[in-house]
């Protein structure tokens, strides 16, 4: 039971360029998010997916798109990468529970920085 | 909107020492509550929570009650030891919607 996982682990990109960051979990969870944190801001909703085949914007969507593939998979696109999006991204995987009971599992993280 | 206020790190202190890290929270209706740790270079992970008013979570020795007439929820450890050196977020889901905001996080650094 791997949790949730991310590659890459770390990337370096030049201005204008496009990647993909890839997260997957194996704990048949229905929602997932992509946030990313900076210094000082503590962590940022980018994109989330509440269930398969759906996906809403968070609190800083501009420059990112979000592709939920299938229920183990959620990933993230730069189309061209910019100096602020240099950050560390973090994805994680929750099961919705309507009395409360709620906890989000994270990953790793991916280190990107934008030259 | 939601909002979540941590004191600002980072927090030193020697081995042995009682920790408090503040947070307060801004909420529509009932929150849950959350402390979440951050270890060098890993993810974040669940420390502990709170659904309702007056509850106590408690976890490897930390513990916050939640507050609502104060709307806090502190974190708290008796003893702290060098491997608590860490980020620590505090968060709040609120009910309706299936999301989690954080507060900005604060650095714990603990001396031997």
């Amino acid at each position: 039971n791997a949790g949730v996982t991310q590659t890459p682990k770390f990337q370096v990109l030049k201005t204008g360029q496009s990647m993909t960051l890839q997260c997957a979990q194996d704990m048949n969870h229905n929602s997932m998010y992509w946030y990313r944190q900076d210094p000082g801001m503590g962590l940022r909703l980018i994109y989330y997916s509440a269930s398969e085949g759906t996906t809403d914007k968070g609190e800083v969507p501009n420059g990112y798109n979000v592709s939920r593939l299938n229920k183990r998979e959620f990933s993230l696109r730069l189309e061209s990468a910019a100096p602020s999006q240099t950050s560390v991204y973090f994805c994680a995987s929750s099961e919705y529970s309507p009395t409360g009971s709620y906890e989000q599992y994270f990953g790793p993280g991916t280190r990107l920085t934008v030259t | 909107g939601d909002s979540v206020t941590q004191m600002e790190g980072p927090v030193t202190l020697s081995e042995e020492a009682f920790l408090t890290i503040n947070c307060t929270y801004t909420a529509t209706g009932y929150p849950s509550l959350f402390w979440y740790v951050q270890y060098p270079g890993e993810g974040l992970q669940l420390l502990l929570k709170a659904t309702k008013a007056d509850d106590k979570g408690s976890n490897k020795g930390f513990e916050a009650t939640y507050r609502k007439e104060t709307t806090s929820f502190h974190l708290e450890k008796g003893s702290v030891q060098v491997s608590d050196s860490a980020v620590y977020f505090c968060a709040l889901k609120v009910r309706v919607r299936n999301k989690l905001v954080f507060g900005a996080g604060t650095i714990l650094r603990v001396k031997s």
